[in-house]
């Protein structure tokens, strides 16, 4: 299976900054990687897909790149609502593998 | 709006059966793949399942040979048949719709496009 690994596990910013989150995929996966917000209590909300496509009605404060095994997830200017878990998805292979998430917090 | 609706969920002993429902509106079911993602109390998400809409199925090692997913699309419902249940099975269970994206490299990639509200399935004696 496909080991998917992001960075940090939490990160602490204010309204405004510029947050990046990492994901590391175990072997390569082309751009075939998503990426999902989730705030407490909620299902998750596709952000990202193909690594670097935002999704219809998603602001475009929120940001994906990268291909093969290296990914990143940029917020710049981090609004209130962004207050939220963060996950990627890898769809190359089956079974599909999500990493263990990025908490951002209010600092 | 396009909408999907779990149901199902409840409280099971170790080692039994339950189904899940996920009831589809706003949009063409019988066009889309759809799967289950489940998330275990204050843990993070784990794809569970996926149907394709000509039935061919996959499921990740931990459920294998216990889940069954099927689809009714004449009712635009999605199923999750879970028998031999453990503890370990606890969680939020999420029906998703997979929607596939053209990429500029020729090939489509796929994403959980729509999430359902999840329903709830605790395992415990």
């Amino acid at each position: 299976d496909i080991q998917m690994t992001q960075s940090p596990s939490s990160v602490s910013a204010s309204v405004g900054d510029r947050v990046t989150i990492t994901c590391r995929a175990s072997q390569h996966i082309s751009s075939w990687l998503a990426w999902y917000q989730q705030k407490p209590g909620k299902a998750p909300k596709l952000l990202i897909y193909a690594a670097s496509s935002l999704q219809s009605g998603v602001p475009s404060r929120f940001s994906g790149s990268g291909s093969g095994t290296d990914f990143t997830l940029t917020i710049t200017g981090l609004q209130p609502e962004d207050f939220a878990s963060y996950y990627c998805q890898q769809a190359h292979t089956f079974p599909r593998t999500f990493g263990q998430g990025t908490k951002v917090e209010i600092k | 709006q396009v909408q999907l609706v779990e149901s199902g969920g409840g409280l099971v002993k170790p080692g039994g059966s339950l189904r899940l429902s996920c009831a589809a509106s706003g949009f063409t079911f019988s066009d889309y793949y759809m799967g289950w993602v489940r998330q275990a109390p204050g843990k993070g998400l784990e794809w569970i399942s996926h149907m394709s809409n000509t039935d061919t199925k996959y499921y990740a090692d931990s459920v294998k040979g216990r889940f069954t997913i099927s689809r009714e699309n004449a009712k635009n419902s999605l199923y999750l048949q879970m028998n031999s249940l453990r503890a370990e099975d606890t969680a939020i269970y999420y029906c998703v719709r997979v929607e596939y994206y053209y990429h500029r490299s020729g090939y489509y990639v796929d994403a959980f496009d729509i999430w359902g509200q999840g329903t709830m399935l605790t395992v415990s004696s």
